[in-house]
């Protein structure tokens, strides 16, 4: 069955660069969440999206910008990167319907040097 | 604020043991309850799902439990293996207030089956 898939795996930058992560949910599922997951912590909600709107907003920087597209993919973007955003970068799709749960794509390691 | 917690924060045993892992959340508005394994620096893998109206799930060895008016659930694995070390993630799906829809997690129960 398809899952959540999130590009790139693994991804190293320097402070103050720019980087975007994608994410392509599964087919049909129409919301979209981005979660952040410090080194030895649970995942925090960034923000989310259903059908193409965004529906949510968590602890967020400025810095960060996401959106939606056509094809339900979604692209989460970072600028002036800082060592504090190294982390794994979830993102997770569902129907909409919050009562189906979630599925989780296998995250993009971000590292900041 | 919807809170989760897990108990105990680590847990070695022997294989072959049966064990239970804890999760509590401070509010019962929920429509689901999630458990996650995660391996050391991969994904989230989906254990069970647990809808507000059901009390447990089974999956294999797996069984979870959910009492959601005194907000706890359990996650019993029985005849433990050294194949599941792993970080074990509850989560619930808020709803209501300002975190509908939204996924709150617990900090996670480490466990390690030694062979």
């Amino acid at each position: 069955a398809a899952g959540v898939i999130q590009s790139p795996r693994h991804l190293i930058k320097e402070k103050r660069e720019t980087a975007t992560l994608k994410c392509y949910p599964i087919p049909r599922h129409d919301t979209v969440y981005w979660y952040q997951q410090g080194p030895g912590q649970d995942p925090q909600f960034l923000i989310s999206f259903y059908e193409k709107m965004q529906s949510d907003k968590g602890s967020i920087p400025d810095r960060f910008s996401a959106q939606q597209f056509s094809d339900y993919h979604s692209e989460l973007n970072m600028s002036s990167l800082e060592l504090g955003d190294s982390a794994l970068y979830f993102c997770a799709s569902s129907t909409g319907t919050p009562g189906y749960g979630y599925t989780f794509g296998s995250g993009t390691r971000l590292t900041v040097v | 604020k919807q809170e989760v917690t897990q108990i105990p924060a680590a847990l070695s045993v022997p294989e072959g043991e049966n064990l239970v892992l804890n999760c509590s959340f401070t509010d019962s508005a929920i429509y689901n309850l999630q458990w996650f394994r995660q391996d050391p620096g991969k994904g989230l893998t989906s254990l069970l799902l647990i809808q507000s109206s059901q009390r447990e799930q089974t999956s294999g060895r797996l069984n979870a439990s959910l009492d959601k008016s005194s907000g706890r659930s359990t996650l019993y694995i029985a005849a433990s293996q050294p194949g599941d070390s792993a970080t074990y993630l509850c989560a619930v799906v808020n709803a209501g207030g300002t975190s509908y829809g939204k996924l709150t997690f617990g900090q996670g129960t480490i466990l390690t089956v030694h062979p």
